[in-house]
């Protein structure tokens, strides 16, 4: 099973360019979200979505935009990149069942912004 | 607002032997869930565990398991018979009662088994 498929794996940009990061699940999940981790920190949340149409922003949403238009996807796009978001970038979708939750990550994206 | 907290940066275990790794929470909701994720040095966030606010037993899985002390506020992981693939950075993460399903993640504490 592919689970959450994140691609690029590593991204090298310049100061103002913009881009993409994809984010792909085929487990039919309704919710989905993006994270950032800084070095030495946990993940913040930077936009959610509970389903299809349905987008919202999480703790760090400033520059970053994203859209669901179908369940398997949510892209992030970085609209004039800068070098305080040089990060690792992590998407996540998850469900709900039986009284337990899981949330399952993809295997990040490394940004550098120069 | 959600806060998790980790205070211990990091810690030592010796091969085979036990060990907690401590995490409090502070949130306003009445029903939340507490998770612990693995991070190896790959990179990987690799779930662990899950416990339920109204859960009334402390969860299991395999050598993983958390003592959720709710009057505390503590959801402390406890790895038993620790193996050199236990070293890694792990993070406790809580989701309130809100439809976002999104986390709040502490800093996370690195753990270094020795053999």
């Amino acid at each position: 099973n592919a689970g959450v498929t994140q691609t690029p794996k590593f991204q090298v940009l310049k100061t103002g360019q913009s881009m993409t990061l994809q984010c792909a699940q085929d487990m039919n999940h309704e919710y989905m979200s993006w994270y950032r981790q800084d070095p030495g920190m946990g993940l913040r949340l930077i936009h959610y979505s509970v389903g299809a149409g349905i987008t919202d922003q999480g703790e760090v949403p400033n520059g970053y935009n994203v859209s669901r238009s179908t369940t398997e996807d949510f892209p992030l796009r970085l609209l004039s990149a800068a070098p305080s978001q040089t990060s690792v970038y992590f998407c996540a979708s998850s469900y709900h069942s039986g009284g337990t939750e899981k949330l399952f990550f993809g295997s990040g994206t490394q940004l550098s912004v120069l | 607002a959600q806060k998790i907290t980790q205070t211990q940066p990091g810690m030592f275990v010796q091969e085979k032997e036990a060990v907690t790794l401590d995490c409090t929470y502070d949130t306003s909701d009445p029903s939340y869930g507490l998770f612990w994720y693995k991070q190896p040095s790959s990179g990987e966030m690799i779930f662990l565990i899950y416990q339920g606010s109204y859960d009334q037993q402390n969860a299991t899985e395999g050598r993983y398991s958390l003592n959720f002390q709710k009057a505390r506020k503590s959801a402390n992981l406890v790895i038993s018979a620790s193996q050199l693939g236990d070293s890694a950075m792990y993070f406790c993460a809580m989701k309130g009662d809100t439809g976002r399903r999104a986390l709040t993640f502490g800093s996370g504490t690195r753990l270094q088994v020795q053999p």
